[in-house]
């Protein structure tokens, strides 16, 4: 079984200062790991996925995230954050093989980000 | 373009009265699924299907059926719709690229069952 868990349902950040939105998860095989962001009234957008070729992964608008399976942690970052970033995100997890399709999502924070 | 279409994108409806929300997919997947996002509950995975006549509950089907008659197409059924069902519905197609999957969105169908 797996299970993703976020911490910090909001998170609020000035324009410019970093953004740091926390997942830790848990799973019985080596995980495949993802971050999506949803923007307001659209579906969900893949930011990025950690698939073990590369601890420290780069995505789309500027953020990366460091899989660190000592602390099974995923945390996303950015180092400054603008105004477009504000929107929900959600961290999920998915196995290999077969299970690669089963994707369990965490329940999401919403970033805000102010002027 | 690649792209998951889901319809209609708003829907309000009566209790009781059966409704399909439609999902079709251009990428040639095999592998679809449906979620329903509830607010502070994520998303939670309806039904699955790993390819043609085959489908699977995921972790909350009570209420739900679905078909899958062909590739492209995966509607999604509530016979009987419950204010209970009232949610944000969102259908996907999965590709495998390299190592992992990555998930194709549609834009979401808003569900209000009165």
């Amino acid at each position: 079984a797996q299970s993703v868990t976020q911490l910090g349902s909001h998170v609020s950040v000035s324009e410019g200062a970093l953004v740091l939105l926390r997942c830790n998860y848990s799973s019985s095989v080596p995980p495949y790991l993802f971050w999506y962001v949803q923007y307001p009234n659209q579906g969900l957008q893949l930011l990025l996925k950690y698939t073990s070729a590369a601890t420290l992964v780069k995505g789309i608008n500027g953020f990366e995230a460091e899989f660190k399976k000592s602390e099974t942690s995923f945390h996303l970052t950015k180092p400054s954050a603008h105004m477009s970033d504000a929107a929900e995100y959600f961290c999920a997890v998915s196995g290999s093989g077969a299970g690669s399709y089963q994707l369990t999502f965490g329940k999401g924070t919403k970033l805000s980000v102010i002027p | 373009e690649a792209q998951v279409t889901q319809n209609p994108r708003y829907l309000i409806t009566v209790t009781g009265k059966k409704l399909t929300v439609t999902c079709s997919q251009n990428m040639n997947h095999e592998y679809m699924s449906w979620y329903r996002q509830d607010p502070g509950l994520g998303l939670r995975q309806i039904y699955y299907s790993m390819n043609v006549e085959v489908t699977d509950k995921g972790d909350v089907p009570e209420g739900y059926k679905v078909s899958r008659k062909e590739k492209r197409n995966f509607p999604l059924i509530l016979e009987s719709p419950s204010p209970n069902q009232t949610s944000l519905y969102f259908c996907a197609s999965f590709s495998r690229r390299g190592q992992g999957t990555e998930a194709f969105f549609g834009q979401g169908t808003r569900l209000t069952v009165v």
